[in-house]
């Protein structure tokens, strides 16, 4: 099985500007969550898809958008970047509920 | 709400020492709890679950729901268990939400 894939690997954006990250979910996966890492914090639950739709949303306002493709594949979009949202985004895939669920390395995001 | 606690950030002990990361949770429903682990450099990866029930790298974890609590155990520690440790819950209400603590690491001294 291949893994789940995430890029970029880093990357640093400036304030008020938009970024897309994406994912390769695991073969055979059909769910796919995005998550937030702050440092020093644990994972917290963005949003997450289901068959191409939305199943799911954290606490995160509506600028954080997200997209699954037919292959499964997924895209995190985050508009009018702002510092605090400089963080570690893991992407993780699972196939149906009750299985198991596997992460990204994630793509660390550098607002300045 | 749901909510996952690690009361330790950092924890060390010494080689073939035991070990116990602590984690308790407040939950509504009927909990399903996760250990999470990220070694060096790694990505974030499963551990263990309580329902499965097993061991694990020799690491054990026990549901206390009278206590709200899912803490990782391991008798005889060893120097590669050093790691970030995180325990997770499991929404079942709809989505596969994970709740996350905010993670332990463990340091094992030679």
């Amino acid at each position: 099985e291949t893994g789940v894939t995430q890029s970029p690997t880093h990357l640093i954006k400036t304030r008020g500007q938009q970024v897309t990250l994406r994912c390769s979910s695991q073969s055979g996966h059909n769910t796919v969550s995005w998550y937030q890492q702050a440092l020093g914090q644990g994972p917290q639950f963005i949003f997450q898809y289901y068959r191409e739709e939305e199943n799911g949303r954290g606490n995160f306002p509506p600028r954080f958008s997200g997209l699954q493709f037919p292959n499964y594949s997924s895209e995190l979009n985050v508009n009018a970047l702002e510092l605090d949202d400089s963080a570690l985004y893991l992407c993780a895939s699972s196939r149906d509920r009750g299985n198991t669920i596997y992460f990204g390395e994630g793509s660390w995001l550098t607002v300045v | 709400a749901q909510r996952v606690t690690q009361p330790e950030k950092l924890l060390s002990v010494f080689k073939g020492a035991p070990v116990e990361l602590k984690c308790n949770y407040s939950y509504s429903g009927s909990p399903e709890l996760f250990w999470y682990v990220q070694y060096s450099r790694q990505r974030l990866q499963l551990l263990l679950r309580h329902i499965s029930r097993e061991s694990i790298k020799g690491f054990t974890a026990d549901l206390n729901k009278g206590e709200t609590s899912f803490h990782l155990k391991k008798p005889f520690a060893q120097e590669e268990d050093s790691a970030m440790y995180y325990c997770a819950l499991l929404s079942n209400f709809g989505n596969e939400k994970l709740t996350f603590g905010t993670g332990t690491r463990l340091t094992i001294i030679p």
